[in-house]
């Protein structure tokens, strides 16, 4: 089982500020499939980023992902107040698909 | 638009079951491998269960192996999870995924409640 371990846990910045967000692997994800969501309560995941760089339908290019191998990383160039949420990082090559325990975002 | 909407959820003893549904909508659901992904109070993701779109492969966390089953119903493009021998440890938001190699895991549904307790 690949475990991923996210840092920091938490995150505080203001908006505008630059954030950057690690996500870890135990061992190298295949092909790249490593995937970003972004959680806000009550809400379902929302798929940001896929196969480590490729921002989903719809995603604001203030949304980047970067990395290979087994560090990966999320970065959100000028974030704005809808931004400060829960991001999850997860791979999706190989069962068992995992998700990293996540980074929240909060607003400092 | 896709549309994926969760069902059956709700308040079960615990050793007791429950059958999830995921009824999908806006895209050919037979061409996609769908997945289960559940989410305990206050806890992060943790992907429960897999299929293929044939239905003829599944796979599942080890957390729920040999207790929950994974089916699809392609004529009726509905997903299904059996949940059987259920503990305190299975309360959470189950959601369906549709998903793919290709482009991750975009479309979810809104998620159905399970609580386990006497």
């Amino acid at each position: 089982e690949i475990v991923l371990t996210q840092s920091p846990g938490t995150l505080s910045l203001s908006p505008g500020e630059r954030a950057t967000l690690s996500c870890r692997a135990s061992q190298s994800v295949s092909s790249s499939y490593l995937a970003w969501f972004q959680q806000k309560p009550g809400q379902a995941p929302r798929l940001l980023i896929y196969g480590a760089s490729s921002r989903a339908t719809g995603i604001p290019d203030r949304f980047s992902g970067g990395g290979s191998g087994t560090d990966f990383t999320l970065t959100i160039s000028r974030l704005e107040p809808e931004d400060f949420a829960v991001y999850y990082c997860q791979q999706y090559g190989s069962s068992p698909y995992t998700f990293g325990q996540g980074t929240k975002l909060e607003i400092k | 638009e896709v549309q994926l909407l969760e069902s059956g959820g709700g308040l079960v003893q615990p050793g007791g079951s429950l059958r999830l549904s995921c009824a999908a909508a806006g895209f050919s659901f037979s061409t996609y491998g769908m997945r289960w992904v559940r989410q305990a109070p206050g806890k992060g993701l943790e992907w429960v269960s897999a299929i293929s779109d044939s239905g003829v492969t599944t796979y599942y966390a080890d957390s729920v192996k040999g207790r929950f089953t994974v089916s699809r119903d392609n004529s009726k493009n509905t997903l299904h999870l059996q949940m059987n021998s259920l503990r305190a440890e299975d309360t959470a938001v189950y959601y369906c995924a549709r998903g793919s190699k290709g482009s991750g895991w975009p479309d979810w549904g809104q998620g159905t409640l399970v609580t386990v307790s006497s």
